[in-house]
């Protein structure tokens, strides 16, 4: 199985900071990585597909990046409704393996 | 609008077999892979299972491969996860998840609100 592990595992950040999240593969996946956010309580949604792709209807502060075995997921200035635990995904091969998250939150 | 609802958790116990169901609306179900994802409570996502458009194809976490069967019934459009042999480690919400897999790629873009599964004595 590829594995998927995510840095930091928390983090805590001011409204308005830069925040950015680093997912690596255990194996190169090309682009084949999604980001997905978690609000406490709430079912999972997807951020960006294809590495750096946004989906319709995420604010534009989301961006990712890279390809292979590196990839970023950045917040370009941090808003209180982000407060979430963001994971990332590969769907390179099955099984579709994430990573263990990370918890973002506002101080 | 799409919606996935989710239902047939429960309280079951160690052996025992449930089906979850995941009733789909507001697209062309037929058209779309649909997924299976669990998480434990207060712990990451993990995926289960998922299977093709017409059901012709499906794969499986290696965990549950032999105790776990997903199916569809583009007729009624509802998505099922068959499970037996059920472990306390199967604790967990499940997800349903729709997943259009555009040009081969594959994205959980919808997720139903989940269900709760419990295993225990």
């Amino acid at each position: 199985d590829i594995q998927m592990t995510q840095s930091p595992s928390s983090l805590s950040a001011f409204v308005g900071d830069r925040v950015i999240i680093t997912c690596r593969a255990s194996q190169s996946i090309r682009n084949y990585l999604n980001w997905y956010q978690q609000k406490p309580g709430k079912a999972p949604k997807v951020l960006i597909y294809a590495a750096s792709s946004l989906q319709s209807g995420v604010p534009s502060r989301f961006s990712g990046s890279g390809s292979g075995t590196e990839f970023t997921l950045t917040i370009s200035s941090l808003q209180p409704e982000d407060l979430a635990t963001y994971y990332c995904q590969q769907s390179y091969k099955t099984p579709y393996t994430f990573g263990q998250g990370t918890k973002v939150e506002i101080k | 609008e799409v919606q996935l609802v989710e239902s047939g958790g429960g309280l079951v116990q160690p052996g025992g077999s449930l089906r979850l169901s995941c009733a789909a609306s507001g697209f062309t179900f037929n058209s779309y892979w649909m997924h299976w994802v669990r998480q434990a409570p207060g712990k990451g996502l993990v995926w289960v299972s998922r299977i093709n458009g017409d059901g012709s194809s499906s794969t499986y976490a290696e965990f549950v491969k032999g105790r776990f069967t997903i199916s569809r019934d583009n007729a009624k459009n509802t998505l099922y996860l068959q499970m037996n042999s059920l472990r306390a480690e199967d604790t967990a919400v499940y997800y349903c998840i729709r997943d259009p897999d555009s040009y081969g790629y594959s994205v959980l873009d919808y997720w139903g609100q989940g269900t709760l599964v419990t295993v225990s004595s």
